[in-house]
């Protein structure tokens, strides 16, 4: 069965930085593409980033270019998501995401976690 | 960035009756087009991806139509499950860009 469980999620003031983590099990890691996907409040869904199999191809919605950087550890089957110079627009609940091609464009997201929220507020 | 505009915002239908949504696109997107379905408090779920192809496990009442720039999802007979949230997604070019979203609920 496929997880994925994010964390590292919380509050933290508007400037901070935090670091999202992604446990992915259940299937092969180092052959997906991955994403993350965010929702504000009461909001639509926002594509993030997501990242290729080797980690080398990273791809950043124009929100958060400069600020955010996503890297996966195919040895411990992780994802994460590094978030710098966050600002109150950046608040929501962080999805993990496994696309279902090695190819990051290509498909879709077919398995999500349950989220992780962050608050970004002083 | 492709700009995708889904309407209506809110579909009120009944259950067995037929639903059909539909996402334009700013620009060609090829069949390049998934759609999500998202229930109150939990994550998406990915339905459809190229434009037609259902995701594994998905029910055959959902079906999806459409290339270029209109597109349409399909749920020919609803059943009390899919009252949701529906979002369109293209995938043709970075940055991936989702819809507003359709709100499907109970008439």
């Amino acid at each position: 069965e496929v997880q994925l469980l994010e964390s590292g999620g919380g509050l933290v003031q508007p400037g901070g930085s935090l670091r999202l983590s992604c446990a992915a099990s259940g299937f092969t890691f180092r052959s997906f593409a991955m994403s993350w996907v965010r929702q504000a409040p009461g909001m639509g869904l926002e594509w993030v980033s997501s990242i290729d199999t080797s980690g080398r191809g990273t791809f950043f919605a124009d929100s958060v270019k400069g600020r955010f950087s996503i890297s996966r550890d195919n040895s411990m089957n992780t994802l994460f998501l590094q978030m710098t110079f966050l600002r109150p627009e950046d608040t929501a609940i962080y999805y993990c995401a496994k696309t279902r091609s090695w190819v990051p464009i290509a498909k879709g997201e077919d398995y999500w976690g349950q989220g992780t929220l962050v608050t970004v507020s002083s | 960035d492709i700009v995708l505009t889904q309407s209506p915002a809110t579909l009120s239908l009944s259950p067995g009756e037929r639903a059909t949504l539909s996402c334009r696109a700013s620009q060609n997107v090829g069949r390049y087009l998934a759609w999500y379905q998202q229930k109150a408090g939990q994550a998406p779920r990915l339905l459809i991806y190229d434009a037609s192809d259902r995701a594994t496990g998905v029910p055959a009442r959902f079906s999806g139509d459409g290339s270029g720039t209109d597109f349409t999802l399909t749920i020919s007979s609803l059943e009390p499950e899919d009252f949701a949230i529906y979002y369109c997604q293209q995938r043709e070019n970075w940055p991936l860009t989702f819809g507003g979203g359709t709100k499907l609920e109970i008439k």
